[in-house]
């Protein structure tokens, strides 16, 4: 079952612009990761945020988590071309915590 | 660093007869899993191996599917016989440490994109 269900299901900005995209789940976690997928390639890891965490930054991303209301954010800042992708978050549940499960993903489609 | 290898990239197949996906994940990397990706949902785990043990199976379809980890390197993933629904891609990925999976970043490999007719 998925764990993780990010919102929306689809975004398109203009390049330039920030892209934010949520993440819910269901249960307790560990640790919450935030992957890339470009079309017909493998994911990519972004960020790993701990349940002890509140906000994380790598470069242009920022990743916040609120475990009282069981959400993360992702936030893309001054977006892209090469932004256009699949973004999905994978939780990896307390007392399941040797796999991760993954969300449906974010698709970002960023104008030129 | 060399990234996790699979092959072949696309098959195509029909129903009932078997295929065989091939991964060889970063040296040196203890764990190795392998996803199924439906078009349109996020990667579902399959098997989870570390070393050459397999930690869970438990979303693996045992009935249909197979995987082995031979001296805790190469991984191949088997579906004998095929059906419809297995369409997908499959997705092998690896991550450098023997521990919870959920703890440790992984590295994922292209995929291999099965069509079933």
């Amino acid at each position: 079952s998925q764990q993780g269900e990010e919102d929306p299901q689809a975004l398109s900005i203009q390049e330039g612009e920030n892209a934010t995209m949520n993440c819910s789940y269901k249960t307790s976690i560990n640790n919450l990761q935030w992957y890339r997928q470009n079309s017909g390639r493998g994911l990519v890891h972004l960020i790993l945020i701990r349940s002890n965490e509140r906000e994380k930054h790598s470069g242009r991303l920022r990743v916040t988590l609120d475990t009282s209301k069981k959400s993360s954010s992702l936030l893309i800042t001054a977006s892209r071309a090469a932004d256009t992708a699949s973004y999905f978050c994978a939780t990896d549940a307390t007392g399941e915590d040797y796999k991760l499960s993954f969300g449906a993903g974010t698709t970002v489609t960023v104008r030129a | 660093e060399a990234g996790v290898a699979q092959s072949p990239r696309y098959k195509i197949i029909e129903k009932r007869q078997s295929v065989a996906f091939w991964c060889n994940p970063i040296s040196g990397h203890a764990t190795l899993y392998w996803y199924q990706q439906i078009l349109g949902q996020g990667p579902k785990l399959l098997i989870q191996f570390q070393n050459n043990g397999v930690v869970d199976d438990s979303q693996l379809p045992k009935d249909r599917f197979s995987a082995e980890r031979l001296k805790g390197v190469d991984s191949t993933l088997k579906i004998q016989p095929a059906k419809l629904e297995d369409s997908a891609v499959y997705l092998c990925a690896s991550s450098p440490r023997a521990v919870a999976g959920g703890r440790d970043t992984q590295y994922f490999g292209p995929g291999t994109r099965l069509t079933v007719l």
